[in-house]
């Protein structure tokens, strides 16, 4: 049974689509995570909710729009995708109070603007 | 302006041998260190982490060392085995920050 699970794997789609990709952890953690992996391998956090309110905004650009419906979901909306939002994102959770200590990763979704 | 780098990107290493993961770091304000693996099409997983209160951790196989004077953290195995075979992660998180920074990761190899 996944911990943190990813949907899709992969997405291929056209420069000035909008895609979602979706997450969802049964781990019951309270915060999640949006990283995004480029391609210079580094992971850098995006967007960090703890039980549905957004605490961390790391300077992503108005396209991206994160939505937490519930403590176990974290959804990542793209608009207008650019070139430069090819990328794998991976999505995580950590518990209360752990600060961001541990981790939990999913898979990641690997996301290629054409 | 990256505040935690890896700066070899691969390292091989013979089966049986020790393998050695090196990280440095230019914030001064970290006081929590970790390392994770990651194999191919997964997520990353955590693996060892150490405070900065202590200059050493060991769990098993893995040893993490912090040298807080030269900002600069290992990751030791040993012995190496072929499952060991995967990208290593070095992060780190200040105080109460709710967020870990990453490196760009070494992909470690493990020859038989």
């Amino acid at each position: 049974d996944t911990a943190v699970s990813q949907t899709p794997k992969y997405l291929v789609t056209q420069m000035g689509n909008d895609k979602s990709i979706k997450c969802e952890q049964n781990l019951g953690h309270d915060t999640m995570y949006w990283y995004k992996q480029d391609s210079k391998k580094f992971l850098k956090i995006m967007f960090s909710y703890n039980n549905k309110e957004l605490i961390i905004n790391e300077t992503v650009p108005n396209r991206f729009s994160p939505k937490s419906p519930d403590k176990a979901h974290l959804n990542l909306h793209i608009n207008s995708l650019e070139l430069g939002d090819s990328a794998v994102y991976f999505c995580a959770s950590s518990p209360r109070g752990s600060g961001a200590n541990v981790l939990t990763f999913g898979a990641g979704s690997r996301l290629t603007v054409l | 302006d990256q505040q935690v780098k890896q700066n070899s990107p691969s390292l091989s290493v013979q089966e049986g041998r020790i393998s050695i993961l090196n990280c440095d770091y230019t914030n001064s304000m970290f006081d929590y260190f970790l390392w994770y693996k990651k194999y191919p099409a997964e997520g990353p997983t955590f693996l060892i982490s150490i405070s900065s209160i202590k200059d050493k951790n060991e769990d098993g196989r893995f040893t993490v060392f912090l040298n807080k004077s030269a900002k600069h953290l290992s990751l030791h195995i040993v012995p190496s085995q072929p499952g060991d075979s995967a990208v290593y992660f070095c992060a780190a998180s200040e105080e109460g920050a709710q967020k870990l920074v990453f490196g760009q990761g070494t992909r470690l190899t493990i020859n038989p």
